[in-house]
């Protein structure tokens, strides 16, 4: 079974600053898919940036970029210029070549000082 | 606006009760996906559908039932088999087998026990 693992539970910010959330997997899997998600307080799901793991190009989505590290299966999330809006959970998630589910780790709980 | 409709946004189950929540979607999306949230853990998969009358047990199905007669719905009832059933449950949808297709959540429902 595939794991995702995150091992910072909370994280805390400047405004305007840079910060890296870091994700690690676990899989014997060739064909997959790997995702950062955003829950603000309404815990509603957000995605915020996907990575194919065939692709060695890393993903970046305006101020979110990826550092994709497929030997090491690591899957770290960039932030550029932090804004107030994106105080929230950051979870990473697994998904396999098929269309079952998505595998999460426990999160990330990012917290922007003004 | 197409998206993912789930009610109730609150439900209370009283001891050895069955409850069912409802998903309903409007994205013409072939798989739907419900996953259970505790504090402090990240998204757990109970139940997936790929298609209309087939569904697949997730990693903690046990206790939970669902259904799949239509395209748009795939309710998720939750037996009084199942001992800790005091959680928030996220159904969500994708368009179809592929794996980077990404999954699009509800808002929840945030199950307790009276």
């Amino acid at each position: 079974a595939q794991t995702v693992t995150q091992s910072q539970p909370e994280m805390s910010v400047q405004e305007a600053e840079t910060v890296t959330l870091s994700c690690t997997y676990d899989t014997s899997e060739s064909d997959y898919y790997l995702f950062w998600y955003k829950q603000p307080p309404s815990r509603q799901m957000i995605l915020v940036i996907r990575q194919e793991a065939y692709k060695q190009q890393n993903a970046t989505e305006n101020r979110f970029s990826v550092n994709f590290q497929k030997a090491a299966k690591s899957f770290s999330l960039k932030i550029s210029d932090s804004q107030l809006g994106d105080a929230a959970m950051y979870f990473c998630a697994y998904r396999s070549g098929g269309a079952d589910g998505l595998t999460f780790g426990k999160g990330t709980h990012l917290i922007i000082q003004p | 606006d197409g998206g993912i409709t789930q009610s109730p946004k609150y439900l209370f189950r009283k001891e050895g009760q069955n409850v069912t929540l409802s998903c309903e979607q409007n994205l013409n999306h072939d798989a739907m996906y419900w996953y259970r949230q505790d504090p402090g853990q990240g998204l757990r998969l109970i139940y997936y559908s790929q298609i209309v009358n087939d569904f697949q047990k997730g990693d903690i199905a046990e206790g939970y039932s669902v259904s799949r007669e239509k395209k748009e719905s795939f309710p998720l009832t939750v037996t009084s088999a199942q001992k800790n059933p005091t959680a928030f449950y996220l159904c969500a949808s994708s368009p179809g087998l592929r794996g980077n297709q990404p999954q699009h959540f509800g808002d929840g429902t945030r199950l307790s026990i009276l």
